[in-house]
C-alpha cells in the first residue's frame, strides 16, 4: 500500500525467540497502530503510537512491546514468542483526530507462524 | 458498551443482488461509523463512513444506512459483483479518540 510498509511480510520463527516487525511510513502521520488479525475475531489492537516515544497498549498488549523513534518507524516486538501469536500482524496509519474521522490506511500485513 | 457486533459472519450473494452488512453498537457517544474492505492478502481500505447527523450516505453503489434510535447501521451494496467478494468491517469511534472499534468481519461472496 502506497506510503506504509511492513517488514517481513512472512516468518517462521520458533517458541521462545524474539521477533521484531518493522512498520515504516512516509507520510508523516502522527498515529501508528499495530493490530493482529486472527479468525473469528476481526482486528485486535496490539499497541498504538500518538507520536515520537508516545505510545500505549491496545487490547491484546501482553507479550508485545512496542517502540517508536522516529515518525516514519513503529517496531513491534514479540519478547518471546509463543504459538497463540501466530497471527497476521497489520500496521496502520492514520494522521486525523476527531473531526473528519480516523482514515486508517493499512499495510499489507505480516504473516507470523511460531513453531 | 465497547463493543460493535456485525452481523452475518458469511453471506453468500447472486450477481446483481444487493448485499447487506449489519452493525450495532451499545456506546451511544460513537460518533464516526466507517465501513472497511479487506481483499485477500491485502490490509484493509477504508470504503465509506457516516456521521450520526444523517441517516444515509451513499457512494455509487454502496451506502451506509444509519438508524441513531436503534443503534444500529448497514452496508447496502447494490448490483454486488464478483469484484465485490471480499471480507468487510464495520467499526466505530468517538470524539477525538483515536481509536476505533471494529466489528469480527463478515466474508462476502457474490457468485457469478
Amino acid at each position: 500500500d502506497a506510503g506504509i510498509t511492513q517488514s517481513p511480510r512472512h516468518k517462521v520463527t520458533e517458541t521462545g525467540t524474539p521477533v521484531t516487525l518493522r512498520c515504516h511510513q512516509t507520510e508523516n502521520h502522527r498515529y501508528m497502530y499495530w493490530y493482529r488479525q486472527d479468525p473469528g475475531h476481526g482486528l485486535r489492537l496490539i499497541h498504538y503510537s500518538y507520536g515520537v516515544k508516545d505510545t500505549d497498549k491496545g487490547e491484546v498488549s501482553d507479550g508485545y512491546s512496542v517502540s517508536r523513534s522516529k515518525t516514519e518507524d513503529f517496531l513491534l516486538t514479540l519478547e518471546s514468542a509463543t504459538s497463540s501469536q501466530t497471527s497476521v500482524y497489520f500496521c496502520a496509519i492514520s494522521n486525523k483526530s476527531g473531526g473528519e474521522g480516523y482514515g486508517y490506511t493499512f499495510g499489507s500485513g505480516t504473516r507470523l507462524t511460531v513453531v | 458498551q465497547q463493543q460493535v457486533k456485525q452481523s452475518p459472519q458469511s453471506l453468500i450473494v447472486q450477481k446483481g443482488g444487493i448485499s447487506i452488512i449489519n452493525c450495532a453498537y451499545e456506546n451511544t457517544a460513537f460518533d464516526y461509523f466507517p465501513w472497511y474492505q479487506q481483499f485477500p492478502g491485502k490490509g484493509p481500505a477504508l470504503l465509506i463512513a457516516i456521521r450520526p447527523d444523517v441517516s444515509e450516505k451513499k457512494e455509487g453503489r454502496f451506502t451506509i444506512s444509519f438508524n441513531k434510535s436503534a443503534k444500529q447501521f448497514s452496508l447496502h451494496i447494490m448490483d454486488s459483483q464478483p469484484g465485490d467478494s471480499a471480507t468487510y468491517f464495520c467499526a466505530a469511534s468517538w470524539g477525538s479518540n483515536y481509536q476505533l472499534i471494529w466489528g469480527a468481519g463478515t466474508k462476502l461472496i457474490i457468485k457469478p
